[in-house]
């Protein structure tokens, strides 16, 4: 069954270090997104990206955040510089369709990697 | 509050019995859905009702849809050990693109 993959599954990095995570979607998924969980704690939006462009991002997601798919396969995060509360689990997840750009009901399943930890020490 | 609260917060219950989780949102939404996660895992998709929908059914789950009340609930019936785990809805308001999700319940299944 495929399956979104993500790298690192942990890094540890010092505050304001520049960390990069990776992820790999589905091949034919074309909305792609980022969510970070704080140690059990709820699951946040961060990014949502489509047709090579951000189509939505929260009020996390500042100038400290980028998102980029720099070959067509692999979907990265970075971010800049890092801090303390930057400390978290990492969610990619890819969906094949969009309701919203299709007029449809808006159906659509997300598929998540099982995650990045960062922690900024 | 947020949009996307599940209650309890934490649900503890024995093998076979039935769990039952609320989930209650803010917007109007084009359709909820169900994520599973497992300790310090991604989730994973379980179940999608759309807005139009009141009732849905796969295997063991059972969801129900009230967007009058802006409600849903996730019943698992006769559970096992191995739905231990966190249950958060998930919704995407009308006319935007992010799916947002609760703050989840954990269920304990005690064998």
């Amino acid at each position: 069954e495929p399956e979104v993959t993500q790298t690192p599954s942990h890094q540890v990095t010092q505050m304001g270090q520049e960390v990069i995570l990776r992820c790999v979607p589905i091949s034919n998924h074309l909305y792609f997104y980022w969510y970070r969980q704080i140690l059990g704690q709820k699951v946040e939006f961060l990014v949502s990206f489509y047709n090579n462009e951000i189509s939505e991002k929260s009020e996390i997601f500042d100038d400290q955040f980028s998102v980029e798919r720099p070959d067509g396969s692999n979907f990265t995060l970075k971010i800049r510089s890092t801090k303390l509360e930057d400390s978290a689990m990492y969610f990619c997840a890819s969906s094949e369709r969009q309701g919203v750009i299709l007029g449809g009901s808006g159906a659509n399943v997300l598929t998540f990697g099982a995650g990045s930890r960062l922690t900024v020490l | 509050s947020q949009q996307g609260e599940e209650d309890p917060q934490a649900l503890s219950i024995q093998e076979g019995e039935n769990a039952t989780m609320n989930c209650s949102y803010k917007t109007s939404i084009n359709n909820l859905q169900w994520y599973r996660q497992n300790s310090g895992r991604g989730l994973v998709h379980l179940i999608l009702i759309r807005s139009n929908e009141r009732e849905k059914h796969s295997g063991r789950l059972r969801v129900t849809l009230d967007t009058s009340k802006k409600s849903s609930s996730l019943l698992i019936t006769a559970s096992r050990a191995a739905d231990t785990a966190s249950y958060f809805c998930a919704t995407r308001t009308s006319g935007t693109y992010k799916y947002i999700f609760g703050t989840g319940t954990r269920l304990k299944v005690l064998a």
